[in-house]
């Protein structure tokens, strides 16, 4: 039962545009949705959150956005940079209040110089 | 402040034999989770210990697998008889208190490959 879902294994997008990464959740209990990003050979390091009482929360270059009614959230990345280029992984935690995250997939982002 | 520390890094182990896996928190952290990501996979909780105590083990296979976090040093992570199965990155995570708020704060992981 994957109650938090990546559809795209990888995306692919020039320097300097718009990265959109996508994410869907089937649990309507979820109260706080997070991002990690992810290198190679390197531990998963905290990117944004978003609580589920917002729609929107902006930190620099990135923005999530969060549609409740449709289950869905995206991290936008404006403007892209090679060093984005990592596994891009969304989580939220399980409502059982103990905070252990329950992850996507992952999105694996490549930025092309 | 010393980020979350786990050894080894990297861990070969012929089938059969025990895996143990360290995870320093970061200080002032008393919460620590393990992960386990399978190859082409995402992270997937194992357990979550506070210290001396198990808090919730429901990820944790029912064999082979145990964990601790003794009152003074690292959390263990340990895997009797391993498998080829077993072969995957196992990562720690650290916070200062439980709740959904509270980011968690990664380790580099344990990459567990078994022959």
């Amino acid at each position: 039962d994957q109650q938090v879902k990546q559809n795209s294994p990888s995306l692919s997008v020039q320097e300097g545009r718009i990265s959109i990464l996508n994410c869907d959740y089937t649990n309507s209990m979820f109260d706080y949705f997070l991002w990690y990003k992810k290198y190679p050979a390197e531990g998963p390091t905290f990117l944004i959150s978003i609580s589920s009482i917002k729609d929107k929360n902006e930190d620099g270059r990135f923005t999530v956005f969060l549609n409740k009614s449709a289950k869905h959230l995206s991290l936008h990345i404006v403007p892209s940079q090679p060093g984005d280029s990592a596994v891009y992984f969304c989580a939220a935690p399980d409502s059982s209040n103990t905070g252990k995250l329950i992850f996507g997939q992952g999105t694996t982002l490549q930025v092309k110089p | 402040n010393a980020g979350v520390m786990q050894n080894p890094r990297h861990l070969v182990r012929r089938r059969g034999q025990e895996a143990r896996l360290r995870c320093s928190p970061m200080k002032g952290h008393s919460h620590v989770y393990w992960y386990r990501q399978l190859p082409e996979e995402g992270l997937k909780f194992m357990v979550y210990l506070q210290k001396e105590n198990i808090i919730d083990e429901s990820g944790m296979p029912k064999e082979r697998f145990s964990a601790e976090f003794p009152k003074e040093g690292p959390s263990i992570l340990r895997i009797q008889q391993v498998v080829r199965g077993d072969s995957a990155a196992y990562f720690c995570a650290s916070s200062p208190q439980k709740g959904s708020q509270e980011t968690q704060y990664f380790g580099p992981g344990t990459r567990l490959l078994v022959l």
